[in-house]
């Protein structure tokens, strides 16, 4: 069984670029949950997808999306990047909502600095 | 106020004390993860609870509903326990997602 994995690992962006960071989730999870977490910070959540499909979003900018694939791996994009976007995303996938083995497994985080 | 409240912010001990970690919340919720970080970022699921309390190895976790209070302890502490401690909690069914406490650093010292 893999666990969660997170790409790249560290990335450094100019304000106003683009970014796309990926995940893919647990053998058998079928839902990922994406978080932003800044310097001293507990993790914000950003939004969720299960099943492809947007499940609960947090209080960020549209300019925050994301996408899920069938094999249920996922992406993060980050369009006209800000100095404050600067933070640890993080990912969790987990089973589905309902299941009693529906805890949440971390990825490792990608470092995101916009400078 | 945050919905989630943990304490202390920071905590320094030695080697061999034993450490307890408080969580409060304030909105209801379907389970509470006590999650471990240590620097560089990832994250470790250390519990996942909903009533009660939890055992694995020197780590011992509790919850009261009722009080909306959960606790970590540590017993035997060990340098290598130094880390960011984390509570979150999740929702209720519908409303699933996490809400993160903004972490405890524990220290330990040899």
């Amino acid at each position: 069984e893999t666990g969660v994995t997170q790409s790249p690992t560290h990335l450094i962006k100019t304000r106003g670029q683009q970014v796309t960071l990926r995940c893919s989730s647990q053998s058998g999870h079928n839902t990922v949950s994406w978080y932003q977490q800044a310097l001293g910070q507990g993790p914000q959540f950003i939004f969720q997808y299960y099943r492809e499909e947007e499940n609960g979003r947090g209080n960020f900018p549209p300019r925050f999306s994301g996408l899920q694939f069938p094999n249920y791996s996922s992406e993060l994009n980050v369009n006209a990047l800000e100095l404050d976007d600067s933070a640890l995303y993080l990912c969790a996938s987990s089973s589905p909502s309902g299941s009693p083995y529906n805890e949440q497994f971390f990825g490792p985080g990608t470092r995101l600095t916009v400078l | 106020k945050n919905e989630v409240e943990q304490s202390p912010q920071n905590l320094t001990a030695q080697e061999g004390e034993f450490i307890t970690i408080n969580c409060s919340y304030s909105v209801g919720i379907s389970a509470l993860h006590w999650l471990q970080q240590h620097p560089g970022g990832g994250i470790v699921s250390l519990f996942m609870l909903s009533s009660g309390k939890k055992k694995h190895g020197r780590l011992i976790a509790t919850i009261n509903i009722q009080e909306k209070h959960s606790s970590l302890h540590i017993t035997a502490s060990h340098p290598r326990d130094s880390a960011v401690y984390i509570c979150a909690v999740r929702g209720n069914f519908g409303n699933e997602k996490l809400t993160f406490g903004t972490g405890t650093r524990l220290t330990i010292i040899p």
